[in-house]
């Protein structure tokens, strides 16, 4: 069973659509993440929330936004998609602040 | 607010040799302490962790990595490595602190061959 799982894996749209990167976790853990992973492989924090917290990364554009119908689900929507926005996202999810993350297998995503 | 540098971009190695890979780091606060690899294709896995005590930590697949405070480092080595080893790798840092966020280093190419 997949402890992070997100859908879709590939993602190609072109600039100015609406898209939504869905991602359930079955661990049971309290906080969950969005990564985003760039060309060169560099990963930047974008989102950390739990059932009573959101922190957001003060860079990511507001075009983005992380939205959770429960524990198990954070899903990414984003509007106004632009070239820039390409990039690998990963969810993850931890049980405490000192734990470890738990990774899914990223969504790649390609405005055109 | 702390930071990750991997000082080496690409470490190319034979198989069997060993291997470090560096990562120093700086933070206003006391901090744990991450390696996570990436194959490709795929998400990040931890190999191992320093949260506290023994500043010598053992992690999965014969890697162990050293905490050195003085010099605020956190490398990584392997006796020996195999074809298998070669992947991506990624030092990161979360200050103790409620609220702070893992921040992930540039990534390291370990590259190994035959």
């Amino acid at each position: 069973d997949t402890a992070v799982s997100q859908t879709p894996k590939y993602l190609v749209t072109q600039m100015g659509n609406d898209k939504s990167i869905k991602c359930e976790q079955n661990l049971g853990h309290d906080t969950m993440y969005w990564y985003k992973q760039d060309s060169k492989k560099f990963l930047k924090i974008m989102f950390s929330y739990n059932n009573k917290e959101l922190i957001i990364n003060e860079t990511v554009p507001n075009r983005f936004s992380p939205k959770s119908p429960d524990k198990a689900h954070l899903n990414l929507h984003i509007n106004s998609l632009e070239l820039g926005d390409s990039a690998v996202y990963f969810c993850a999810s931890s049980q405490h602040e000192n734990s470890p993350l738990h990774f899914g297998n990223g969504t790649r995503l390609t405005v055109t | 607010a702390q930071s990750v540098t991997q000082l080496d971009s690409q470490v190319p190695v034979f198989e069997e040799a060993p291997v470090e890979l560096r990562c120093n780091y700086s933070s206003s606060v006391s901090v744990y302490l991450f390696w996570y690899v990436q194959y490709p294709n795929q998400g990040l896995q931890l190999l191992l962790k320093y949260l506290s005590g023994s500043t010598l930590v053992k992690g999965i697949n014969g890697f162990e990595a050293e905490f050195n405070k003085s010099q605020t480092s956190f490398h990584l080595r392997k006796p020996s490595v195999h074809i298998s080893d070669t992947a991506e790798y990624f030092c990161a840092v979360r200050g103790r602190n409620a609220g702070n966020m893992l921040t992930f280093g540039g990534g390291t190419r370990l590259m190994v061959k035959p």
